[in-house]
């Protein structure tokens, strides 16, 4: 698709469990970017990649949480241990280079529920 | 470190009449700005941005947003509001294009 896409759309999990969210960004784009949206609050930033660079991980929350990028393709967002307050939305974004953009172009997110 | 401050964490406003979301940013350095729109139960979607040039940016929706770089505002107006704009709206600031920082966004409520 021409979009950024986020699998799965909905993950209700147990506390305690791991989980882990993918995302397939726009084609060619090489920077991919995780944000993390509580109830009723904006977006935060939690990890960034750019190419082969080492990514960006200054908004992880906990050692709970990685992610991993292949290339300037999919990325996955790993839970370990889940909290109840893990629970939000969780929204990858990926940004092209060409011309300088600077736009983020997000996918649907990821509603995660931690029982 | 950059932050975004929107005044008003709801905005209610009748159909047909004008909005003003407001939207203030700290940074050291230059920034770019972005307004992004989200509808109950969908992603965010990009409005507008300002990176650079006439201070008054317009975007989709018959929405603009004006940059003054003396007073760190980038409030977002449109003139006359539809019910369909009834959505959250978050302003966001990025110091050379890389990450966002996020407002906590306004919601606004079109009433007929």
């Amino acid at each position: 698709g021409a979009g950024v896409s986020q699998s799965p759309s909905n993950k209700v999990t147990e506390k305690g469990k791991d989980v882990e969210l993918r995302c397939d960004p726009i084609s060619g784009h090489t920077a991919l970017y995780w944000y993390r949206q509580r109830l009723g609050q904006g977006l935060e930033f939690l990890i960034y990649f750019q190419g082969n660079s080492a990514p960006d991980k200054s908004g992880l929350p906990s050692d709970r949480f990685s992610a991993e990028r292949t290339g300037e393709s999919v990325s996955t967002l790993t839970i370990q241990r889940t909290q109840q307050e893990d629970s939000a939305v969780y929204l990858c974004a990926s940004r092209g280079d060409i011309g300088g953009a600077k736009t983020q172009y997000f996918g649907p997110g990821t509603r995660l529920l931690v029982l | 470190a950059q932050s975004v401050t929107q005044l008003d964490s709801q905005v209610p406003v009748f159909e047909e009449a004008p909005v003003e979301l407001r939207c203030n940013y700290s940074s050291s350095v230059s920034v770019y700005l972005f307004w992004y729109v989200q509808y109950p139960n969908q992603g965010l979607q990009l409005l507008l941005k300002y990176l650079s040039g006439s201070t008054l940016v317009k975007g989709i929706n018959g929405f603009e947003a004006e940059f003054n770089k003396s007073q760190t505002s980038f409030h977002l107006r449109k003139p006359s509001v539809h019910i369909s704009d009834t959505a959250e709206y978050f302003c966001a600031v990025s110091e050379n294009g890389n990450k966002l920082v996020f407002g906590a966004g306004t919601i606004l409520r079109v009433k007929s």
